[in-house]
């Protein structure tokens, strides 16, 4: 069941460029989205989230991007530091339940100094 | 800067035990989550509480798991007669009443549960 998909199993940057990091999804349920990152042995952290009313969310470093007709989402971390290095995850909800977050399988991000 | 505890770290339980797993929400939240994540997996959304009663599960909440909120601090996930593919780790996650659009939920450290 792979209703979140992230191709990308890993990804490296250097330090102070652009971050990509791009998920797909198949469910046309879904309206609500969320990145996430996770440090090894700690519990994911809430990053960023978007509607599906609207296409792009900035906070900071970090932008989110929908596109709802290709079914695609793509976060970019701008400028890229090493505390960024962690696995995200992308996670969305359908719209009749924003209890229901499913979780894709995490790319990991490692920025090199 | 209020966050999610959970109690154990780790648990070693042998197959066929029960198996409590503590959760210590964020005081003003609303609603519960547990999650698992089994290793090399992705994480696996279980079960969803709010207002005392159950409101989503996965299918892999069945019954040898359940919930409950015992008192107006603790969130807890019993599992009655553990099994070797229950080992994992375990996250309990807490958000807030609706807010407009905003829906994030807030992660505790897990617990990670070895069944031997």
């Amino acid at each position: 069941d792979q209703q979140v998909k992230q191709n990308s199993p890993s990804l490296s940057v250097q330090e102070g460029r652009i971050s990509i990091l791009n998920c797909d999804y198949t469910n046309s349920m879904f309206d609500y989205f969320l990145w996430y990152k996770k440090y090894p042995a700690e519990g994911p952290t809430f990053l960023i989230s978007i509607s599906s009313i609207k296409d792009k969310n900035e906070d900071g470093r970090f932008t989110v991007f929908l596109n709802k007709s290709a079914k695609h989402l793509s976060l970019h971390i701008v400028p890229s530091q090493p505390g960024d290095s962690a696995v995200y995850f992308c996670a969305a909800s359908p719209g009749t339940s924003y209890d229901k977050v499913i979780f894709g399988p995490g790319t990991s991000l490692s920025v090199i100094p | 800067e209020p966050e999610v505890t959970q109690t154990p770290s780790h648990q070693v339980t042998q197959m066929g035990q029960e198996v409590i797993l503590r959760c210590v929400p964020i005081s003003n939240h609303l609603y519960f989550y547990w999650y698992r994540q089994i290793l090399g997996q992705k994480v696996e959304f279980l079960v969803s509480f709010y207002n005392n009663e159950i409101s989503e599960k996965s299918e892999i909440f069945d019954d040898q798991f359940s919930v409950e909120r015992p008192d107006g601090s603790n969130f807890t996930l019993k599992i009655r007669s553990t099994k070797l593919e229950d080992s994992a780790m375990y996250f309990c996650a807490s958000r807030a009443r609706d807010r407009g659009i905003s829906y994030e939920q807030y992660f505790g450290p897990g617990t990670r549960l070895t069944v031997t």
